[in-house]
């Protein structure tokens, strides 16, 4: 079945250790996004890729980065996890922007110890 | 700038009962709305998306509907079952997607 995976689905680091989350896809969509869902809240979304053109969110912090190598893979780069930034990470994929649907993977549950 | 509320937050509900969620949004320059379920400490699973141009979309027992003019959507739980327990989200796509904080439903035996 064609889908949304997120690696690894926990992860625990140590503040201001820096942390990778993985996303691939196999749905060939041009769009994948990362989203950031703390505790009770609505998810957030921190930026996308439309292929290969970066668009980051004005609110997201110079902290989170992100890098997409090609179609298939896109990844989420913390450099200096914090406290706060403890929360679920979503990856989601749309074959185009505004119109389409967008599919979830799993997520990744990031602890910041 | 885009906000979307849903009520109830919670929802405990007996098994059998029919069910309405409710979702409204202040911007109505919407492409589209999605529901999502999610249960405890996973991702988000796609229920149904409405195009701006539809009133509904049905799938199994769920159907959603789209009011984009007075800015509100429900869906309609219809037999509820112990199953469906869980967070249930709407989002709107406008340049993004904005989500609500959602309702979290329990359905007892």
């Amino acid at each position: 079945d064609a889908m949304v995976i997120q690696n690894p689905r926990y992860q625990v680091t140590q503040f201001g250790k820096p942390v990778t989350l993985s996303c691939s896809q196999t749905l060939n969509h041009n769009v994948m996004y990362w989203y950031q869902q703390k505790s009770s809240q609505a998810p957030k979304l921190l930026f996308h890729y439309y292929d290969k053109d970066f668009n980051n969110e004005a609110d997201t912090p110079d902290n989170f980065q992100s890098r997409r190598p090609n179609t298939s893979f896109c990844f989420l780069d913390i450099r200096s996890p914090g406290l706060g930034d403890a929360a679920m990470y979503l990856c989601a994929t749309s074959l185009g922007d505004t119109t389409y649907e967008q599919y979830f993977g799993p997520g990744t549950r990031l602890t910041v110890t | 700038k885009q906000e979307v509320t849903q009520i109830p937050a919670a929802l405990s509900v007996p098994e059998g009962e029919n069910l309405v969620l409710n979702c409204s949004f202040t911007d109505s320059a919407i492409y589209n709305l999605q529901w999502f379920r999610q249960d405890p400490g996973k991702g988000l699973t796609s229920l149904l998306l409405i195009q701006s141009s539809q009133r509904e979309q049905t799938s199994g027992r769920l159907n959603a509907s789209l009011d984009k003019s007075s800015g509100r959507s429900t869906l309609y739980i219809a037999a509820s079952q112990p199953g469906d327990s869980a967070t249930y989200l709407c989002a709107v796509q406008a340049d993004k997607l904005i989500f609500g904080t959602g309702t979290r439903l329990q359905v007892f035996p």
